[in-house]
């Protein structure tokens, strides 16, 4: 299986920060990595597909960005709304794997 | 729009089977172009992919899983099913359902099932 790593594992940042979170995967996965945001109490929604693709509806603020091992998610200016945790999630091999996910909340 | 919904038990005793089901509305099942999944989240944890079904009845499993998954379709119903067997505490999660086999565009609210006697 593909490992799937994420850093931070939480943080804290003030409204109007820029956020960044990192996924890495265990092995070359060129660009099949997507992005999910998931709130307490609800299902994960996709935000990011194709490493880079911000999915219909999705604000502008989100964005990402990588390719073979290491990927970005930028928040670019955090709105309270965004309170979550975000995992990554790769699609190159069976089985799909996910991150351990990063908690992001107001400072 | 399309949407998901689970159904199922949300206590299963030990060592029995599992059993959900995820109702499609606001598309067809069967129209094809779209896998459906089964993926699980432990209490305060991370997200594990359990398979997906293609209309055709095409399935992949997780190795993690695969000697206890079944996963099916009934395109009259516009439903696919989850069955897992010889549960355990460890299988205490929430499941959703979910469409796609690259990304997950379209979930269920989720529904726990607890594992316990």
């Amino acid at each position: 299986d593909i490992q799937m790593t994420q850093s931070p594992s939480s943080l804290s940042a003030s409204v109007g920060d820029r956020v960044t979170i990192t996924c890495q995967a265990s092995q070359d996965i060129s660009n099949y990595l997507n992005w999910y945001q998931q709130k307490p109490g609800k299902a994960p929604k996709l935000l990011i597909y194709d490493a880079s693709n911000l999915e219909t509806g999705v604000p502008s603020r989100f964005s990402g960005s990588g390719s073979g091992t290491d990927f970005t998610f930028t928040i670019s200016s955090l709105q309270p709304e965004d309170i979550a945790t975000y995992y990554c999630q790769q699609y190159d091999n069976l089985p799909r794997t996910f991150g351990p996910g990063t908690k992001v909340d107001i400072k | 729009q399309v949407q998901l919904q689970e159904s199922g038990p949300g206590l299963v005793k030990p060592s029995q089977t599992l059993s959900l089901t995820c109702t499609v509305s606001g598309g067809s099942i069967s129209s094809g172009g779209y896998y459906w999944s089964w993926i699980r989240q432990h209490p305060g944890k991370g997200l594990e992919w359990i398979g997906y079904i293609y209309y055709s009845g095409s399935t992949y499993y997780n190795p993690s899983l695969k000697s206890r998954v079944t996963i099916s379709v009934d395109t009259s119903k516009n439903q696919f099913s989850l069955k897992l067997s010889s549960v355990t505490a460890a299988d205490t999660a929430v499941y959703y359902c979910a469409r796609g086999a690259y990304y997950y565009d379209y979930w269920g609210q989720g529904t726990l099932v607890t594992v316990s006697s």
